[in-house]
């Protein structure tokens, strides 16, 4: 089974700071990429990346960047965290494979709250 | 973009009573999955299915493509149901999937 890991389940960080979250999968996985789930408003796309050193906005990227520099880890920074980017990130990874499906696997998600 | 819009937004059943969730999207996929979300937030796939029919157990899911919704099966619901059911789609060979806003789904014993 494909795992996809991201590295903490709950951050408690302060207006201004620098935040990292990480992510790591197991399969091999050309595609990866990072949600925020908020209340009512589902799942939004921040970015995603399709290749190792390529990245690609989704709808939401402002305030964020990203980095891929090996293939199995994707990585979200929010330079200067500001409370309203308190949420649900959650960090997933696909393949075409045979069926060409690019089925998405999550991780268990990053809790991050910005005081 | 594409719009993607669910309902229910909230469903209440007693356990062992049958659901139908509803997704329409607003153009044509190449793409579509549903997943489920417990209680503790981990987002499992259910389905890919961008059209016709699969079932999986209790859960089955039909997408009709040319009228642009898809329907999900819940029957004789277990509490461990709950959670939040979305809908998530691609147009043409995009890669990265649009999601719906869920539905809440709580089965009560």
């Amino acid at each position: 089974d494909v795992k996809v890991t991201q590295s903490s389940r709950y951050l408690v960080k302060r207006t201004g700071e620098k935040v990292f979250l990480e992510c790591v999968q197991d399969m091999d996985h050309e595609n990866m990429f990072w949600y925020r789930q908020d209340p009512g408003l589902g799942l939004r796309l921040i970015y995603f990346s399709y290749d190792v050193k390529m990245k690609e906005k989704g709808d939401i990227p402002e305030g964020y960047s990203v980095s891929r520099e090996k293939k199995e880890r994707f990585s979200l920074i929010l330079e200067s965290a500001s409370t309203n980017q308190t949420s649900m990130y959650l960090c997933a990874s696909s393949s075409p494979g045979r069926t060409g499906a690019n089925v998405l696997t999550f991780g268990a998600g990053s809790r991050l709250t910005v005081l | 973009g594409i719009q993607v819009e669910q309902s229910p937004p909230d469903l209440i059943l007693q356990e062992g009573a049958n659901s139908t969730l509803r997704c329409n999207f607003s153009d044509s996929v190449n793409n579509l999955q549903w997943f489920h979300q417990n209680p503790w937030g981990q987002l499992i796939n259910l389905f890919y299915i961008p059209s016709g029919t699969k079932q999986n157990g209790r859960l089955s899911a039909t997408t009709v493509a040319t009228e642009r919704y898809s329907l999900l099966y819940i029957s004789s619901s277990q509490t461990t149901d709950s959670g939040v059911y979305f809908c998530a789609v691609a147009p043409g060979s995009a890669r990265q999937l649009t999601f719906g806003s869920g539905t809440q789904l709580t089965v009560l014993p």
